[in-house]
C-alpha cells in the first residue's frame, strides 16, 4: 500500500541522547515535510525539502536537523534532545512544492517523549 | 504575523448540521485545506478551496471567501464517528502551509 512509514511509533529518550526519527515514502512525491503537533498548537514545520538534495528551515528548526540523499528517505534527527521537544512528530509528502492542486499526506506519527 | 483563527471545541447532536468557521490573514493565498484528525491518528485530506464559493463532497462542504479571509466545513448529517478534530491550513505565497490549532468537534447522541 502506497503512502507514508515513519519509525518508530513512539520513543522514549533520555536528554541529552540523540535520536533519529524515520520517515520513508514510496509515492515518488518530491516535497517532503516535518511538522511537530502539540496540544492547542497547529502543526508547525520544523524542515521541509522541496526536492532530493535540497532542505529548507521552517517555523521551529532549532535542535533539528534533516537530510534529503534520495526521493523517498527524510530522516529527523534531534542532536541532543531537550524536554521541550516532547512532542508527536509527523512527516508529510506533496507530490509538487508549488502551483496546482497537491494535498498533504501524512505518516501515522512518533510520539517522542524526553525525560 | 501569519494567523489562521478557529473555535477550540464545538458539540453537536448526531444527524444534526455543524459549521466550523475558520479565518485567516496570510501573507499571500494559494488555497485553503480542510483536514480531518481522529484522536492519535495522521491528519486526512478533506477538501481544497481556491477559488471563492461552496465546494461540495457528499456530507462534507466547504465555502471560501477570500476577500473575508473566511472559510467554512459544513457537515451534515453528523455521525458519531465524525467526532475529531478538524484542522483549516492556508498555502501562503511561498507555498508553505500555515496550520490553525483545530475544532475538537465532539458528537453526542
Amino acid at each position: 500500500i502506497a503512502g507514508i512509514t515513519q519509525a518508530p511509533t513512539s520513543q522514549i529518550l533520555a536528554a541529552g541522547r540523540r535520536m533519529t526519527l524515520r520517515c520513508t515514502q514510496d509515492m515518488r512525491h518530491n516535497a517532503m515535510y516535518w511538522y511537530r503537533q502539540d496540544l492547542g498548537l497547529g502543526l508547525r514545520l520544523i524542515h521541509y525539502s522541496n526536492t532530493a538534495g535540497t532542505t529548507g528551515k521552517g517555523e521551529v528548526p532549532d535542535g533539528y536537523s534533516v537530510s534529503r540523499a534520495n526521493t523517498d528517505d527524510f530522516p529527523l534527527t534531534l542532536a541532543s534532545a531537550v524536554p521541550s521537544q516532547t512532542s508527536v512528530y509527523f512527516c508529510a509528502s506533496r507530490a509538487s512544492e508549488t502551483g496546482d492542486f497537491s494535498p498533504l499526506h501524512f505518516g501515522n506519527g512518533t510520539r517522542l517523549t524526553v525525560t | 504575523g501569519q494567523n489562521i483563527d478557529q473555535p477550540t471545541e464545538m458539540t453537536a447532536t448526531e444527524g444534526a448540521i455543524v459549521q466550523i468557521n475558520c479565518t485567516y490573514q496570510t501573507s499571500g493565498f494559494n488555497g485553503l485545506f480542510w483536514y480531518q484528525q481522529h484522536a492519535g491518528e495522521a491528519p486526512t485530506f478533506l477538501s481544497y478551496n481556491v477559488l471563492d464559493g461552496l465546494e461540495e463532497k457528499g456530507r462534507f462542504s466547504s465555502f471560501l471567501s477570500r476577500s473575508k479571509g473566511y472559510s467554512y466545513l459544513l457537515l451534515k448529517e453528523l455521525q458519531m464517528k465524525d467526532s475529531a478534530s478538524y484542522l483549516c491550513a492556508v498555502l501562503d505565497s511561498n507555498y508553505q502551509l500555515i496550520w490553525g490549532a483545530g475544532t475538537k468537534l465532539i458528537i453526542k447522541p
